[in-house]
């Protein structure tokens, strides 16, 4: 198993609609929990982070993290464009502080 | 404020060479890490140094080595070089505390003939 699950996709949503990607984690001790945005051919940039259960809203993102089930998500509310790119979950290991990725969701906006 | 430095951007090497990739963090970030990205294993950890100490380590064979230097800028080596060591090799730097907020450099690519 994975530390860091995603979907790999590609998930095609249009435009206007919303986007929800999802990632399950495997270390039950892990508090800090991020999602990582890489356009093709750059490099990831930090987007959100959360660190306790419920929802946290930045825009038209919003992170949800359930630390019972293992699970964190992230709603891209009105999808451009502009947001077609590789979203990544990142976890940090309770044991040594470790920063580790999953896979990555391919997402496609469609006008 | 300047951002992440990797040199080179690319870099063409055959198997059995060795190849030293160099990072430069953002001014005052103590803490570098360095990763591994292949359209197939997606990001992969090496390591992170932080004060010129190695704080993490992944699980690459031992072939793969790095350093930090007093500047915080840190090198990562590949040694006897494999096919499969062809990869875009990213850098990030922190400011240290829960390597929260990494800032990615663009990145070297390395392809191994």
């Amino acid at each position: 198993q994975k530390e860091v699950e995603q979907n790999s996709g590609p998930l095609s949503v249009p435009e206007g609609a919303i986007a929800s990607l999802n990632c399950t984690y495997s270390d039950r001790g892990s508090q800090s929990f991020f999602w990582y945005r890489q356009y093709s051919g750059k490099s990831p940039e930090l987007i959100m982070s959360i660190y306790s259960n419920g929802d946290k809203e930045d825009g038209r993102f919003t992170a949800q993290l359930n630390k019972a089930s293992q699970y964190v998500s992230l709603l891209i509310r009105d999808s451009q464009p502009s947001d077609s790119a590789t979203y990544l979950c990142a976890v940090i290991r309770s044991q040594g502080g470790k920063l580790i990725f999953g896979q990555g969701t391919e997402l496609s906006v469609k006008p | 404020k300047a951002g992440v430095t990797q040199t080179p951007r690319y870099l063409i090497k055959t198997r059995g060479q060795q190849v030293t990739l160099s990072c430069s963090p953002i001014s005052g970030h103590r803490s570098v890490s360095w990763y591994q990205q292949t359209p197939g294993q997606g990001l992969q950890f090496l390591f992170e140094y932080f004060s010129e100490t190695q704080r993490n380590k992944g699980n690459f064979p031992g072939r793969f080595s790095g350093r930090q230097f007093s500047n915080s800028r840190s090198e990562m080596n590949v040694s006897t070089l494999e096919l499969g060591d062809s990869a875009l090799y990213l850098c990030a730097s922190s400011s240290g505390r829960n390597n929260e907020k990494l800032f990615f450099g663009s990145g070297t690519q390395l392809s191994v003939l």
